[in-house]
């Protein structure tokens, strides 16, 4: 049971690239959701989803889309990376019927 | 909407000395509160929750937290931290009774640093 797990851990892209982080989970959870972390500012939610086939804005969803095709899976894409979405992407996942959010290692994505 | 405010962004504290981390929420309907904590380069981990009942929550790793309604607070406590609780901790808020899927909106984060 390896709980959430997020690929890659580590990137570096130039600005305009293009990329996709991987979120999976294990635990047959109905929610799943992606986060960024600034310095001092939290967690602030991008996307969310209650289900597969279905996504959601979160708080700072502009320049990320997401797609939930498979209940174990979410993803996260940049179309167009900007120095500005430099940060900790986190992803977690939770049970529909519990509210504990279960959250994965975390990937640090550097835009030059 | 929801809002949270953690008041304090450092905490320094010496090993076994007693350690309480503030955490103020706002929102015009009941919430449900958490504390994640997340060491160095690793993913948040659930310390202890409020949802409902008694307002003393105790938690993993001898942490606890009280709930005051009327303060609108949930402040965390640990009677005497180790050096292995150095780390930054996290208070968080959902809207209570599942409308919102659970979203959370979290506090700016403390950061606590234990020293010998």
């Amino acid at each position: 049971n390896a709980g959430v797990t997020q690929t890659p851990k580590f990137r570096v892209l130039k600005t305009g690239q293009s990329m996709t982080l991987l979120c999976a989970q294990d635990m047959n959870h109905e929610y799943m959701y992606w986060y960024r972390q600034d310095p001092g500012m939290g967690l602030r939610l991008i996307h969310y989803s209650v289900g597969e086939g279905t996504t959601a804005k979160g708080e700072v969803p502009d320049g990320y889309n997401v797609s939930r095709l498979k209940k174990q899976n979410f993803l996260l894409g940049l179309e167009s990376a900007a120095p500005s979405q430099t940060s900790v992407y986190f992803c977690a996942s939770s049970s529909q019927y519990q509210e504990t959010q279960y959250f994965g290692p975390g990937t640090r994505l550097l835009v030059l | 909407a929801q809002s949270v405010t953690q008041l304090d962004s450092q905490v320094p504290v010496f090993e076994e000395a007693p350690v309480e981390l503030r955490c103020n929420y706002s929102s015009s309907v009941s919430v449900y509160l958490f504390w994640y904590v997340q060491y160095p380069n690793q993913g948040l981990q659930l310390l202890l929750k409020y949802l409902s009942g008694s307002t003393l929550v105790k938690g993993i790793n001898g942490f606890e937290a009280e709930f005051n309604k009327s303060q609108t607070s949930f402040h965390l406590r640990k009677p005497s931290v180790h050096i292995s609780d150095t780390a930054e901790y996290f208070c968080a808020v959902s809207v209570a009774g599942g409308t919102s899927y659970g979203k959370l909106t979290f506090g700016q984060g403390t950061i606590l640093t234990v020293h010998p």
